[in-house]
């Protein structure tokens, strides 16, 4: 069965400097798809970056990379120059092999950024 | 403006109570979810749907119902056989035969018991 973990539930960093965010999977299926989202208190939920599993370089996207090892199954989250409003939950989730479009998701980490 | 739009923001249930949560979208997605949230946690997928007519259970889905008789709207009903209801529940769509699109979710329900 398919899994996604993180084992963070809590960071911090300080405003300006980077922080990684963890995340590693399990399937058994040679072609995924791993998304991160971002959750703030208000609670919707903001799509941030896409991995597929054959593509051959990390995803960036603006202030956000994954650092995606895939012999390792991790798809650790990157944000640089961290802005107060960075603080909030956030997620990684692994797109299920069948054409539901069902994600699976992580427990969460929760960032606060401090000033 | 595209988006998914559930309403009400906050809803309170009373004992012995049904519950219909809304989910409208205007993305022409196929697929639509219902995820419950509860606090501190990561979602829990209750129903989805890739079809309009057809929904399949979720991981739990004990308590819920949902249907799907237009493409755009997925609504979500609390019976009062869901004995803990009170959380935050998130309505999602997505394209479904592209593996690199993501989901996109609505502002979400809180739903608590009084």
């Amino acid at each position: 069965a398919q899994k996604i973990t993180q084992t963070q539930p809590g960071m911090f960093v300080q405003e300006k400097e980077a922080v990684t965010l963890d995340c590693t999977y399990d399937t058994s299926d040679p072609s995924y798809g791993l998304f991160w989202y971002k959750q703030p208190s208000s609670g919707e939920m903001i799509f941030l970056i896409y991995q597929g599993s054959y593509d051959q370089q990390n995803a960036t996207e603006g202030r956000y990379s994954l650092n995606f090892q895939k012999a390792r199954k991790s798809a650790n989250l990157v944000i640089s120059a961290s802005q107060l409003g960075d603080s909030a939950m956030y997620f990684c989730a692994m797109r299920e092999p069948s054409n539901t479009g069902k994600l699976i998701f992580g427990q969460g980490t929760t960032l606060q950024v401090k000033p | 403006d595209g988006g998914i739009t559930q309403s009400p923001k906050y809803l309170f249930r009373k004992e012995g109570q049904n519950v219909t949560l809304s989910c409208e979208q205007n993305l022409n997605h196929d697929a639509m979810y219902w995820y419950r949230q509860d606090p501190g946690q990561g979602l829990r997928l209750i129903y989805y749907s890739q079809i309009v007519n057809d929904f399949q259970k979720g991981d739990i889905a004990e308590g819920y119902s949902v249907s799907r008789e237009k493409k755009e709207s997925f609504p979500l009903t609390v019976t009062s056989a869901q004995k803990n209801p009170t959380a935050f529940y998130l309505c999602a769509s997505s394209i479904i035969n592209s593996h690199n699109q993501p989901q996109h979710f609505g502002d979400g329900t809180r739903l608590s018991i009084l």
